[in-house]
């Protein structure tokens, strides 16, 4: 079957502190691959979405930064985080319809 | 940037009422997706309708597609308290892999 997983679920860091936030799929290959951000009461931002391996493309510039090393894996990062990279980052497949993680409540202290 | 639009930011209704919200976007799709967001969950997939399909129901749920508007209304019908949410709508572009929401519509449904 076909699957998205995202985690961890909760993470508290403190600012400067490095992230990476993992999102991985099955059941699929190839698949396009999207990172979101949504600020509390917000709607989605989307941040970097992803074709194929080593393909990112970014939508805004940002303190973050993402990778697919493999084909079914979507890293979110950043090397020092800032109080504004506070929010919800959702991991999406677009499996027509789109297919959402469970999400990662970030907050930077 | 966003494309989808929703309206209204917000809406409150008594049980078993109508809830109706609307979108709007810019370019040309090949379908528009509404989903559901629960407080502090992820994003439930509800409807999609494509771009060559004008309505198009799911239980309680009725979706409408204008393309010449460029636009999209979710109605739900004979609302429940677990109805209570934020919707949003998703468009799915002609000749682009980025999918845009909208800053979505909360709807809090009244027991």
């Amino acid at each position: 079957s076909q699957t998205i997983h995202q985690w961890p679920a909760t993470l508290v860091q403190p600012v400067g502190s490095p992230l990476s936030l993992e999102c991985t799929v099955e059941g699929t290959s190839n698949p396009n691959l999207y990172w979101y951000r949504q600020a509390a009461g917000r709607g989605l931002q989307l941040l970097f979405y992803s074709v194929g391996i080593g393909q990112i493309s970014s939508e805004v510039p940002q303190n973050l930064s993402a990778s697919r090393p493999q084909d079914r894996q979507f890293i979110l990062s950043s090397k020092k985080l800032l109080l504004s990279d506070s929010g919800f980052y959702l991991c999406a497949w677009d499996s027509s319809p789109v297919t959402f993680g469970s999400g990662t409540r970030l907050t930077v202290v | 940037s966003q494309q989808g639009e929703e309206d209204p930011q917000a809406l409150s209704i008594q049980e078993g009422e109508n809830a109706t919200m609307n979108c709007s976007y810019k370019t040309s799709i090949n379908n528009l997706q509404w989903y559901r967001q629960n407080s502090g969950r992820g994003l439930v997939h509800l409807i999609l309708i494509r771009s060559n399909e004008r309505e198009k129901h799911s239980g309680r749920l009725r979706v409408t597609l204008d393309t010449s508007k460029k636009s999209s209304s979710l109605l739900i019908t004979a609302s429940r308290a677990a109805d209570t949410a934020s919707y949003f709508c998703a468009t799915d572009p002609a000749n682009d892999y980025k999918l845009s929401f909208g800053a979505g519509t909360t709807v809090t449904v009244r027991a």
